[in-house]
């Protein structure tokens, strides 16, 4: 299996302020013939099912607001949020669907300072 | 807009089995192209993949559970559904239902989730 290691497990940030979270895989996702990271970020608030927010590491799905981007490839990604809202507080996910068992990152809780 | 529901038990008793179906409005199960997968989350913890089925019955099991994990798709009620036999008070958790578009792929809609309980 591809083990995903995001970090860190939690992050405090100031409103306005960037936040960077970390995600690691122990193998690369990154499929040559396409020249595509198989990597997505998933948003997940209280009482809440996992959003999806930005698939192959970095195309932002529909509705999510551009502050949310998403870098990297082969091993090593970011989810990264310009200037951090209220409503940003969730803890999130990244996630390998390029080999089964799709497997997911054990999540970054991401609070206010 | 494609809407995924759970339904089944909360309360299972130990060495019983869970049985949960996903129905799906919105969108049809027997689409090409797009697989239905199970994902659970223990309480307070992360997410994990049980595996997906296809229209045409196709399949794939996480190894972690393949001994006891069964899914199905009826498509002429637009559902599909898992099993998971032998569970224990390990197998209390949230379940989540998903849609991916291909077998590799993200999981773009998902249901609210049910939370099953195990007792003994």
């Amino acid at each position: 299996d591809i083990v995903m290691t995001q970090s860190p497990d939690s992050l405090a940030v100031s409103l306005g302020e960037r936040a960077t979270i970390n995600c690691k895989s122990s193998q690369s996702v990154l499929y040559s013939s396409n020249n595509k990271n198989y990597l997505a970020w998933y948003q997940q608030k209280p009482g809440q099912p996992p959003r999806l927010l930005i698939s192959w590491a970095s195309t932002r799905e529909s509705g999510v607001p551009d502050r949310f981007s998403g870098s990297g490839s082969g091993t090593d990604f970011t989810l990264t949020i310009s200037s951090l809202q209220a409503e940003d507080v969730a803890v999130y996910f990244c996630q390998q669907y390029y080999t089964t068992p799709i497997t997911f990152g054990q999540g970054t809780r991401l609070e206010i300072k | 807009q494609v809407q995924l529901q759970e339904s089944g038990p909360r309360l299972v008793k130990s060495s019983q089995t869970l049985s949960l179906t996903c129905t799906v409005s919105g969108g049809s199960t027997s689409s090409d192209g797009y697989y239905w997968s199970w994902i659970r989350q223990h309480p307070g913890k992360g997410l994990e993949w049980m595996g997906y089925i296809y229209y045409s019955g196709s399949t794939y099991y996480n190894p972690s559970l393949k001994s006891r994990v069964t899914l199905s798709v009826d498509t002429s009620k637009n559902q599909f559904s898992l099993k998971l036999n032998s569970v224990t008070a390990a197998d209390t958790a949230v379940y989540y239902c998903a849609r991916g578009f291909g077998n590799y792929a993200p999981l773009d809609y998902w249901g609210q989730g049910t939370l099953v309980t195990v007792s003994s």
